[in-house]
């Protein structure tokens, strides 16, 4: 069974650009959540996504916004890009009811 | 969620059992104790949760008090692969949005 993919895996992109992150969940599952994380925050909760609705938002700025799609697959925009959105950007999928997250790889955003 | 809290740091022996501690005093009754680890560069791996029983599953077990106000982790021989920060989360959100602390970051040495 496949896991949990993410593209692209490195992006560097200059102060206020926006950027698009993609995720692929394991197949079958329909949740689909957002995390970011930095040196100093730690790692941080974006957003969820159930069946194409979000269901859960963590504290961060407009600026970051995502979507699912029927399929599944999520991405997270970016827009108006700060140099404090450098981070490493994580994706997890779980099936339905209490069940662990599969992480993905990740993808390291540089914002110069 | 319940705040948890861990020690920063633990060292252990290869092949000795690792023990990480968490407390989460103000735990609520539906809220369950979940487990994570990052290996460096990696995306958090999970380990194993629970609610009030104790588990046990292939990689490790998970300990909770009777008052479930505190959990241990344990690794029952740790290998120089389990050095890694882990994460001790408290939740009722289904284990999907989950906020993590600072963790553990621990060193197994041979």
């Amino acid at each position: 069974k496949a896991g949990v993919t993410q593209t692209p895996r490195y992006l560097i992109k200059t102060r206020g650009q926006q950027v698009t992150l993609s995720c692929s969940p394991i197949s079958g599952h329909r949740s689909v959540s957002w995390y970011q994380q930095t040196p100093g925050q730690g790692l941080q909760f974006l957003f969820e996504y159930f069946s194409e609705t979000q269901r859960n938002k963590g504290n961060f700025p407009g600026r970051f916004s995502g979507r699912q799609f029927s399929n599944s697959r999520s991405e997270m925009n970016v827009s108006t890009l700060e140099l404090g959105d450098s981070a490493l950007y994580l994706c997890a999928s779980s099936g339905s009811g209490l069940n662990e997250q599969f992480f993905g790889p990740g993808t390291r955003l540089t914002v110069l | 969620d319940a705040k948890t809290t861990q020690p920063p740091s633990m060292d252990c022996a290869e092949g000795r059992a690792a023990n990480l501690p968490c407390n989460h005093s103000t735990i609520s009754g539906n809220e369950y104790v979940y487990w994570y680890r990052q290996i460096h560069s990696q995306g958090p791996q999970y380990i194993i949760h629970g609610l009030k029983n104790n588990e046990t599953n292939e990689m490790a077990s998970l300990i909770i008090t009777e008052d479930r106000k505190s959990s241990t982790l344990i690794l029952p021989h740790a290998t120089l692969r389990d050095t890694a920060v882990y994460y001790c989360i408290a939740t009722n959100q289904a284990g999907t949005a989950l906020i993590f602390g600072k963790g553990t970051t621990l060193s197994v040495s041979s």
